[in-house]
């Protein structure tokens, strides 16, 4: 079972730069998100979608975009790279909206110069 | 609103110890809580949850946690402590009704020889 598999897993960036990082699930989960994880401030929720063509804000939304197109696949878009985006960005999926039990993937680091 | 508090950012014990990590939420309206673990360069998993029912939850690996009310707590405990159980644990809280899980600032256990 491939579960949640986002790429890339490592990435150095410009500031100023654009870029895609990109998370699927095959589990048929209606409910995916985006986090940010920075030493000491645990995980925030940045975009999260409850099912294809529905997405909403989380709590750091700033220089980031999201679209769902299909219900497999949630790109998180860095429209213009700053050092503040330095982090470590976790994809998750849910099976059950009510419970709250989250899919995580392995995570993309993400260095901004 | 739905908070999270973890008590203690980095928590040593010794093989064979107890552990106890601590977590206390806010939340107006009933909540879900979880625990969550996360091994070195890997995503997150879930130990264990709380929804409705029995306040004390057992998880994998020998976890367990109990959901007190009166307290607002969700502390994690295991009678013994194991070499693999080195990880960064996160608490997190979801109010019902709301779409978002939102997690404490983790507690990074160490077992100790």
């Amino acid at each position: 079972n491939a579960g949640v598999t986002q790429t890339p897993k490592f990435q150095v960036l410009k500031t100023g730069q654009s870029m895609t990082l990109q998370c699927a699930q095959d589990m048929n989960h209606e409910y995916m998100s985006w986090y940010r994880q920075d030493p000491g401030m645990g995980l925030r929720l940045i975009h999260y979608s409850v099912g294809a063509g529905i997405t909403d804000q989380g709590e750091v939304p700033n220089g980031y975009n999201v679209s769902r197109s299909t219900t497999e696949d949630f790109p998180l878009r860095l429209l213009s790279a700053a050092p503040s985006q330095t982090s470590v960005y976790f994809c998750a999926s849910n099976r059950d909206r009510g419970t709250g039990e989250l899919f995580f993937g392995e995570g993309s680091r993400l260095t901004v110069l | 609103a739905q908070s999270v508090t973890q008590l203690g950012s980095h928590v040593s014990v010794s093989e064979g110890a107890l552990v106890l990590l601590r977590c206390n939420y806010s939340s107006s309206v009933p909540p879900y809580l979880f625990w969550y673990v996360q091994y070195p360069n890997q995503g997150l998993q879930l130990l264990l949850k709380y929804t409705t029912g029995a306040t004390l939850v057992k998880g994998i690996n020998g976890f367990e946690a109990e959901f007190k009310k009166s307290e607002t707590s969700f502390h994690l405990t295991k009678p013994s402590a194991h070499m693999s159980d080195a990880a960064e644990y996160f608490c997190a809280v979801r109010a019902f009704g709301n779409e978002k899980l939102t997690f404490g600032t983790g507690t990074r256990l160490t077992i100790i020889p």
